[in-house]
């Protein structure tokens, strides 16, 4: 089983959506939480970065990070085509302090 | 904008040749990683430094050496290359503390 799971597969929603992404993870010493995009044949970058529980809020986007129940979401609104992308999640903490585990990502298609 | 940057893009090469790819940074970090990525996968890490001749194996298991002699170097190598070898990798830094990852463009490997 992987330590994070990341859902939903490949989406395509309409320009002005309200977009969920979201990971659920298993170990519970994981304490930092990102989120990256990846656009085709780029790196990633990071976009979201948030510290234990809670919500962060940077424009568009908003983080969320329940650790009680292991579950973090990113929320995009009023998508952009812009915003057609990989988001991928990832989380470092306990042992893996230093290393961050990834999921393997959502790909977003925003259609004009 | 990261100042991280990989060379070469794009390689292809036949079994048995050595390869070397490069990533360099100019932010001071003194954390650098190496991952591995397949198309839909997670990224994978397979080789992490902590600092100038420190260096340690990922996660996943790689034929693949790293050296790292000066701070902002710290390439990869692949003594023998294989078909198995093609992904595409991406090199990373980050600051003391490693949960903000600053990544290249990545190398898309293809060996024949």
């Amino acid at each position: 089983q992987k330590e994070v799971e990341q859902d939903p597969g490949p989406l395509s929603v309409p320009e002005g959506a309200i977009v969920s992404l979201n990971c659920t993870y298993s170990n519970s010493a994981f304490q930092y939480f990102m989120w990256y995009r990846q656009y085709s044949r780029k790196g990633p970058e990071l976009l979201m970065y948030t510290y234990s529980s809670g919500n962060k809020e940077d424009g568009r986007f908003t983080a969320q990070v329940d650790k009680s129940s292991k579950y973090i979401s990113l929320f995009i609104r009023d998508s952009q085509p812009s915003d057609s992308a990989t988001y991928l999640c990832a989380m470092s903490g306990g042992t893996n302090a230093g290393k961050s585990t990834f999921g393997d990502g959502t790909t977003l298609t925003v259609k004009p | 904008e990261a100042d991280i940057y990989q060379t070469p893009r794009y390689l292809v090469i036949g079994t048995g040749k050595k390869i070397t790819l490069e990533c360099s940074q100019t932010m001071g970090h003194d954390k650098m990683y190496w991952y591995q990525q397949d198309p839909g996968m997670e990224l994978h890490l397979i080789h992490y430094s902590y600092g100038v001749n420190s260096t340690e194996k990922g996660d996943l298991s790689s034929e693949s050496t790293v050296s790292r002699i000066r701070t902002e170097h710290f390439p990869l190598t692949l003594e023998s290359a294989r078909p198995s070898h093609t992904s595409q990798y991406l090199c990373a830094s980050s600051r003391q503390g490693g949960e903000k990852l600053f990544f290249g463009s990545g190398t898309q490997l293809s060996v024949l």
